[in-house]
């Protein structure tokens, strides 16, 4: 069975430009979660969604988007890139939103901002 | 404020050495607290899930335990091959809507010798 699938794997994007990372649920998984590793730190939740709709977000600047389509792939969307926005992005599938239900992670997009 | 502290950061084995990593925690009410797997440079690999103070899990070389302020993961006998960076993280409940992302400690890198 497919697990979480990022693409693309690695991106090199110059500061003020805009990126797309794009993610793909665990088949049956309805929420997605978006995160953001730097190195020598935990991942840290951006947002959250369900059913198509923003159930939560974390603490991160309005140049930080997303989006969920029908069949539950997600979107994250990141304005001006600045130096600091280097880092893995992770994508987490559940299949339910809330509860006690694990989240798994997909490899990660690697991003570098110069 | 909900938190995680990891302990310790880094932690060096030879095979056959058993130890143990500590995740200490802070939440309002905890949903649930997990354990994740990561290889450098790749996504966090689910391990455990665990819900309530007493609660055991295990899995080959590894055990993790739950106390109402710290979870304990047991390694017995670690081979070269469980070398990797441990996370734990917290979910907390959030009441009058529901909120599903986790809280991540730095983890804990653990390097075990042959």
């Amino acid at each position: 069975d497919a697990g979480v699938t990022q693409s693309p794997t690695h991106l090199i994007k110059t500061r003020g430009q805009h990126v797309t990372l794009r993610c793909s649920p665990i088949s049956g998984h309805k929420s997605v979660s978006w995160y953001q590793q730097v190195l020598g730190q935990g991942p840290q939740f951006i947002f959250q969604y369900y059913e198509k709709e923003e159930r939560g977000r974390g603490n991160f600047p309005d140049r930080f988007s997303a989006r969920q389509f029908p069949n539950y792939s997600s979107e994250l969307n990141v304005n001006a890139l600045l130096l600091g926005d280097s880092a893995l992005y992770l994508c987490a599938s559940s299949l339910r939103q809330g509860e006690n239900y694990e989240q798994y992670f997909g490899p990660g997009t690697r991003l570098t901002v110069t | 404020e909900d938190q995680v502290t990891q302990s310790p950061e880094a932690l060096r084995l030879q095979e056959g050495e058993s130890s143990s990593l500590n995740c200490s925690y802070t939440v309002s009410g905890l949903r649930g607290l997990f354990w994740y797997r990561q290889d450098p440079g790749k996504g966090p690999e689910f391990l455990f899930t665990l819900y309530s103070a007493g609660e055991e899990k295990e899995k080959e070389r590894l055990k993790a335990t739950l106390t109402k302020k710290e979870s304990f993961l047991h390694i017995t006998a670690p081979k070269p091959e469980d070398s990797a960076t441990y996370l734990c993280a917290v979910q907390a409940m959030v009441y009058g809507g529901s909120q599903g992302n986790l809280i991540f400690g730095k983890g804990t890198k653990l390097s075990v010798k042959p």
